[in-house]
């Protein structure tokens, strides 16, 4: 199984500013790599796939990096709306699995 | 506009069985597979198992093969989620999940709204 390891598990960020979170594979997991934003009470929501596409509908202050190992979801921008909890998920060999998440939480 | 529709929240004892749904709407059933992806309380997601609908071929995730049967019904559209016999540890939120196609095609791109099981004596 594919271990995918997200940091911090915490970022605080005041609104307005950017926020930049990581997740690192334990194997190489090419461009299959996916980002989720889930939100209290919520469903989880797609944001990014293949590395870097955004979903449909996905705001353009969101943005996706890397390959292999090491990936990078930024949010240019925080908005109120994006405090939230980030996993990412890989899909390169299966079971396709989800890091641990990072929580963005209003500093 | 695609949905997934999830069946409702409850509270079972142990050793009881369950069957959840999760009901599509609004694009070609047998076109996506469906997945289903646990969340236990407090915690992160995990990848129970996907479905095709079109011929029912299913693969389980090695932590869930044999503890859980996902099947599919595509004359309602509608796949299901089932335990013989459950356990305190079954509790969580269960989110079905639709499997995207091409470079999506392991990524959940529409999701239901989720469908709690808490089990409790």
């Amino acid at each position: 199984e594919r271990v995918m390891t997200q940091s911090p598990a915490t970022l605080s960020v005041s609104p307005g500013e950017r926020a930049t979170l990581s997740c690192r594979g334990s194997q190489s997991v090419n461009s299959d790599l996916a980002w989720y934003q889930q939100k209290p009470g919520q469903a989880p929501r797609l944001l990014i796939y293949r590395a870097s596409t955004r979903a449909t509908g996905i705001p353009v202050r969101f943005s996706g990096s890397g390959s292999g190992t090491e990936f990078t979801l930024t949010i240019s921008s925080l908005q109120s709306e994006d405090f939230a909890i980030y996993y990412c998920q890989q899909y390169t060999i299966w079971p396709w699995t989800f890091g641990q998440g990072t929580k963005v939480e209003v500093k | 506009e695609v949905q997934l529709v999830q069946s409702g929240a409850g509270v079972e004892k142990p050793g009881e069985p369950l069957k959840i749904s999760c009901k599509s709407s609004g694009y070609t059933f047998t076109d996506y597979w469906i997945g289903w992806v646990r969340q236990m309380p407090g915690k992160g997601l995990e990848w129970m198992g996907v479905i095709n609908p079109s011929d029912s071929q299913t693969t389980y995730s090695p932590s869930f093969q044999g503890q859980v049967t996902i099947s599919a019904d595509k004359s309602i559209s509608t796949a299901y989620l089932q335990w013989s016999s459950l356990k305190a540890s079954d509790t969580a939120m269960y989110y079905c999940t639709r499997r995207g196609l091409g470079s999506m095609s392991g990524v959940g791109d529409y999701w239901g709204q989720g469908t709690l099981v808490t089990v409790s004596s």
